[in-house]
């Protein structure tokens, strides 16, 4: 099988504190990562590619200064949301592929819910 | 927006029944997959099929995929409590585009 960890499950922070998100593949490399966002009921919006080595590809409305995404390594990328505020509350999910999406399925962290106060 | 979109948004059923959920999509597809999410946790890959198929089995599911509809089913049969959770499809856009784009998603609960 194929893991993803992410971590923390829940975070709670205060509103102007930043807050860092990692998604770990235990058992592949993971050249590319992506990162969404979900609101409650709703489905999951494709927020970044992260690629390792590289900067990584925002989606059209998404700040990149406001969500520094960083792909060390070929097994951990992480996600910072920086000065948070409680619009940005939200459930936060990762996921990975192991030799991309044109042929394979994604693979997904259990994800985040962050409570911004 | 490229996001598809899913029907019904909410599907309830007995224990027993079938499920039936569609998908329907914008632009031109490498594959589509279907996830499921349960309540507050990750997603689960179901099942993949890719844009040169027209139908796939695995256990209880069975998809089909309509490509000059640029439309999906997910049928999920003698549905079981167990199968209670969020359905979604994803569409891998065409071309080399290395992503997924999600629907709507269609909320199931199976009545035990």
């Amino acid at each position: 099988g194929a893991v993803v960890s992410q971590h923390p499950s829940r975070v709670i922070c205060k509103s102007g504190t930043s807050v860092k998100i990692e998604c770990r593949s235990l058992d592949f490399q993971a050249t590319t990562m992506f990162w969404y966002r979900q609101f409650p009921k709703q489905s999951l919006m494709l927020m970044a590619t992260s690629n390792e080595g590289s900067k990584a590809t925002y989606e059209q409305g998404v700040e990149k200064d406001k969500f520094l995404i960083n792909h060390a390594s070929l097994t951990l990328s992480t996600l910072t949301v920086t000065s948070a505020h409680p619009e940005d509350s939200s459930f936060y999910i990762c996921s990975a592929s192991k030799s991309g999406l044109l042929n394979t399925e994604a693979f997904f962290g259990q994800g985040t819910r962050l409570t911004v106060v | 927006s490229q996001q598809g979109e899913e029907d019904p948004q909410a599907l309830s059923i007995q224990e027993g029944e079938n499920a039936t959920m569609n998908c329907s999509y914008k632009t031109s597809i490498n594959n589509l997959q279907w996830y499921r999410q349960n309540s507050g946790r990750g997603l689960v890959h179901l099942i993949l099929i890719r844009s040169n198929e027209r139908e796939k089995h695995s256990g209880r599911l069975r998809v089909t995929l309509d490509t000059s509809k640029k439309s999906s089913s997910l049928l999920i049969t003698a549905s079981r409590a167990a199968d209670t959770a969020s359905y979604f499809c994803a569409t891998a856009p065409g071309g080399a585009t290395n992503k997924l784009i999600f629907g709507t998603g269609t909320l199931l609960a199976v009545q035990p």
